[in-house]
């Protein structure tokens, strides 16, 4: 199995401004994704993030509004840039691999409120 | 690309009654198939996984799911529901090429005394 952890697990923030989330993963994966979960929703992909290169995006996303960066096997980071009160959601950051026998696991998220 | 459709919104149950919660994915390719369960105001939590073999798997909180690939179905049940399973669940699937996983819209689990 593999524990993920993020900071922070909450904030609530203007209108315009920027929030990066980061995402630790406790052994080393092959796969981390960025998902997004609406209020009263299910999780939205949105972005698979690589280590040492661009992120790959879903349809609907993109890297001036979600940059990633992903440095190492077991650390990446979610920017949420020039915020609008839409983006209030929870972040998930997961990760999966051989070390997690193919299971994709979790983070707790971050639960983001734009005001 | 694949698709996972939950069919219902949600399903209320008395405590101690069975439960089926239903699951059924389109895909073109071999699939990994995974139930988690979200509680409120926390993470997910995975309570079953069928990656290859035995079609029928056992998870965490007597939980099980039988894999249907005729019928492209991954149906969770279980024989005796406790309050304490009152929870979002959510079915997924991913395909074995290591992509990321495709959520179903979930199913809000009511168990009332």
């Amino acid at each position: 199995s593999a524990v993920i952890s993020q900071k922070p697990s909450r904030d609530i923030c203007q209108r315009g401004t920027s929030l990066t989330i980061q995402c630790q993963v406790d052994s080393q994966v092959t796969m981390m994704f960025w998902y997004r979960q609406q209020p009263g929703q299910s999780l939205t992909l949105i972005a698979t993030a690589n280590q040492g290169s661009e992120a790959t995006y879903e349809s609907g996303f993109v890297i001036d509004k979600f940059p990633i960066s992903r440095p190492n096997l077991t650390f990446s980071t979610l920017t949420v840039s020039n915020m609008s009160p839409e983006d209030s959601s929870i972040y998930l950051c997961s990760g999966r691999g051989t070390a997690t026998g193919e299971t994709q696991y979790f983070g707790p998220g971050t639960r983001l409120l734009v005001l | 690309a694949q698709s996972v459709t939950q069919l219902d919104s949600q399903v209320p149950v008395f405590e101690e009654a069975p439960v089926e919660l239903r699951c059924n994915y389109s895909s073109s390719v071999s699939v990994y198939l995974f139930w988690y369960v979200q509680y409120p105001n926390q993470g997910l939590q995975l309570l079953l996984k069928y990656l290859s073999g035995s079609t029928l798997v056992k998870g965490i909180n007597g939980f099980e799911a039988e894999f249907n690939k005729s019928q492209t179905s991954f149906h969770l049940r279980k024989p005796s529901v406790h309050i304490s399973d009152t929870a979002e669940y959510f079915c997924a699937v991913s395909d074995t090429g290591r992509r990321a996983l495709t959520f179903g819209s979930g199913t809000r689990l009511q168990v009332q005394p």
